[in-house]
């Protein structure tokens, strides 16, 4: 199957700094890529929709602000913590499909995760 | 709105059975499966489509009533690999792919 890639897998930061997670699709062209946060033992909770060469598209509590996504080529789609504090600690995970567009298009090929531990 | 799943955790012991249910409040066009092992990113089971479709491959099937808003995954003659967290996400048919998943059922396979 197709393969997504996250980078780093993990990181621990001090409070107030700013982490960037990589999203890469390596073998397809992702049109779009899902950006999810999960806590222990929960659901994967969407944060934000991404589009090659558009705005994110954000679900409604996500602030916009703080988490920083940017979805540069088809390729890459980057997510941003700025000013993070120990609450953004979490499991971040990224997804991506490659057909544009309609319902029931295709699987999501998840991204291994990022653990996010801010101190 | 998230959909709902039952049951929320269930222990069996290699080769018996189970079913994991997933219902929606809203109407659904399609309905995901994915399981995912500890510390590990979600792996694609199969996907279901409305018109009541039923998949399956190897011991691991669903099905998908559409009028009902529910889906079932069944597992049939399990193995210790199936051991894991199994999520639904369901699609509204709005956007391609975007999922609500459920809360997940967590299935223990002892030997």
């Amino acid at each position: 199957g197709a393969v997504v890639s996250q980078h780093p897998s993990w990181v621990i930061c001090k409070s107030g700094t700013s982490v960037k997670i990589e999203c890469r699709s390596l073998d397809f062209q992702a049109t779009t890529m899902f950006w999810y946060r999960q806590f222990p033992k929960q659901s994967l909770m969407l944060m934000a929709t991404s589009n090659e060469g558009s705005k994110a598209t954000y679900e409604q509590g996500v602030e916009k602000d703080k988490f920083l996504i940017n979805h540069a080529s088809l390729t890459l789609s980057t997510l941003t913590v700025t000013s993070a504090h120990p609450e953004d600690s979490s499991f971040y995970i990224c997804s991506a499909t490659g057909l544009a567009g309609g319902p029931g298009t295709g699987e999501l090929f998840f991204g291994e995760g990022s653990r996010l531990t801010v101190l | 709105q998230q959909p709902v799943q039952s049951p929320q955790a269930v222990i069996l012991r290699e080769g018996e059975d189970a079913v994991i249910n997933c219902s929606s409040s809203k109407a659904l066009y399609s309905v995901h499966w994915y399981r995912q092992k500890h510390g590990e990113a979600p792996v694609f089971l199969m996907i279901l489509l409305k018109g009541g479709e039923q998949k399956g491959h190897d011991k691991i099937s669903a099905s998908f009533n559409e009028k009902k808003q529910q889906s079932s995954l069944y597992l049939t003659a399990s193995q210790l690999s199936y051991s894991g967290t199994y999520f639904c996400g369901t699609e509204g048919g709005t956007s391609g792919s975007r999922l609500t998943f459920g809360e997940g059922t967590q299935l223990t396979v002892n030997p």
